[in-house]
Parts: C-alpha cells; structure tokens; sequence
C-alpha cells in the first residue's frame, strides 16, 4: 500500500522568498504523484502532477516539483512566495489504474509580509 | 474550464437518518471518486468507480456507504443511517482517463447532530 508523508505541517516564508513544501511517498509500484492546493472553505485545485516522463513538473501560479526516485520525493518549489499562496498543501500518490489517492497530512504555508 | 459540480454546499442531518450527496462529473470523465475531509484532518480516499462498478473501496467505506451512477450525469454517495462521526466535508472528483489529475467538486460540508 502506497502512503504519504509531508514533513513540516506548517511552513512559514517571508513574502518574496522560496517556498519548500517537502514531501516523501512509498508505493510498491512507479508512482504518480500530485500536489492539490487548497483554500480556506474551498475544494482541492490541482498544482502539478507527475505520471512518467521528465522528472521536473512545472505547475500553475509558478510552482515545479522533481521527482526524485532514489529518495522518494517529490518536493514542491516556488522561487518567490506571494501572499495569495498562503494555503494548504497536499501531496498525493496514486498507483495507477483506477486507484484513489492517497494524501499526506497537509502542509499549512504561511507568508509573512 | 470543466467542473465538478457537488450540491448541496452544506447539509445538516438528524443522526440515524440516510443522506444523499450528489455529484456531476464532469462530462466525458471515465472515473469517479469520493473522498472525506474531517475537521483538521487530511483528505481521505472513499471509494473509485469505473465502468459501472466499484473498482476499490477503503475500509472507510462500510455497508453504510454506497454510490450509484443512476443516469449519464449524476453520481451519488448514500449513506444509510449517519453517525456523529460521519460528520465531514465530502468531496467528489472525477478525471478522464488514469494519466491525467483528478479533478475536485468543492466539497459537500456534512453536520450529523
């Protein structure tokens, strides 16, 4: 069974900074690998994703994660935090075919001014 | 942009009562799932549905739960007699195929009291 684990449940930048959310999975098969962002009251949005191919993904609003086989991560970047990326945070893995996710436990990214 | 539409937004339910949560896909998504948020807690995987049937289901997803796809469009989530800890935001997600990401209703906020 795959699992998740994100280490760091909160995360605090200073606006203008990098942001990096860590995230480490197991799966007993190649893996495809998510991150959702998600806002106060609101659903899960898709960042970036991960099935085959290169191993550095770029996403929406200037987000990239590396998939990093000989560690199993799956790390989430951002050069420059902004204010509107405060948010939660969840990495995900799936093992292919018609499985569900499986989520870490979230990842709370605060900016500073 | 296609969306995962989940209605109601918010629905409280006297305990012991069934309750249906509704869910359109969008439309020519191929798998569909359901996933749970408690308060405070990560999201948690449900149950997948392909061609028809279940395709994996979590220990989660007891004899209480069922979804059924009844016409082209909706998919639901029974759950036949609420427990307190039933009480959790639901979310609905669908994708087209299973190398692409999942796409999330914004949730259904259920209250059991």
């Amino acid at each position: 069974a795959q699992s998740v684990t994100q280490l760091g449940s909160h995360v605090s930048v200073s606006e203008g900074a990098l942001v990096l959310l860590r995230c480490n999975y197991s799966s007993s098969v190649p893996p495809y690998l998510f991150w959702y962002v998600q806002y106060p009251n609101q659903g899960l949005q898709l960042l970036l994703k991960y099935t085959t191919g290169a191993t550095l993904v770029k996403g929406i609003n200037g987000f990239e994660a590396e998939f990093k086989k000989s560690e199993t991560s799956f790390h989430l970047t951002k050069p420059s935090a902004h204010m509107s990326d405060a948010a939660e945070y969840f990495c995900a893995v799936s093992e292919g075919g018609a499985d569900g996710l499986t989520f870490g436990k979230g990842t709370h990214l605060i900016i500073q001014p | 942009e296609p969306e995962v539409t989940q209605t109601p937004s918010h629905q409280v339910t006297q305990m012991g009562q069934e309750v249906i949560l509704r869910c359109v896909p969008i439309s020519n998504h191929l798998y569909f799932y359901w996933y749970r948020q408690i308060l405070g807690q990560k999201v948690e995987f449900l149950v997948s549905f392909y061609n028809n049937e279940i395709s994996e289901k979590s220990e989660i997803f007891d004899d209480q739960f069922s979804v059924e796809r009844p016409d082209g469009s909706n998919f639901t989530l029974k759950i036949r007699s609420t427990k307190l800890e039933d009480s959790a935001m639901y979310f609905c997600a669908s994708r087209e195929g299973t190398a692409y990401g999942y796409t999330f209703g914004s949730g259904t906020r259920l209250t059991v009291v």
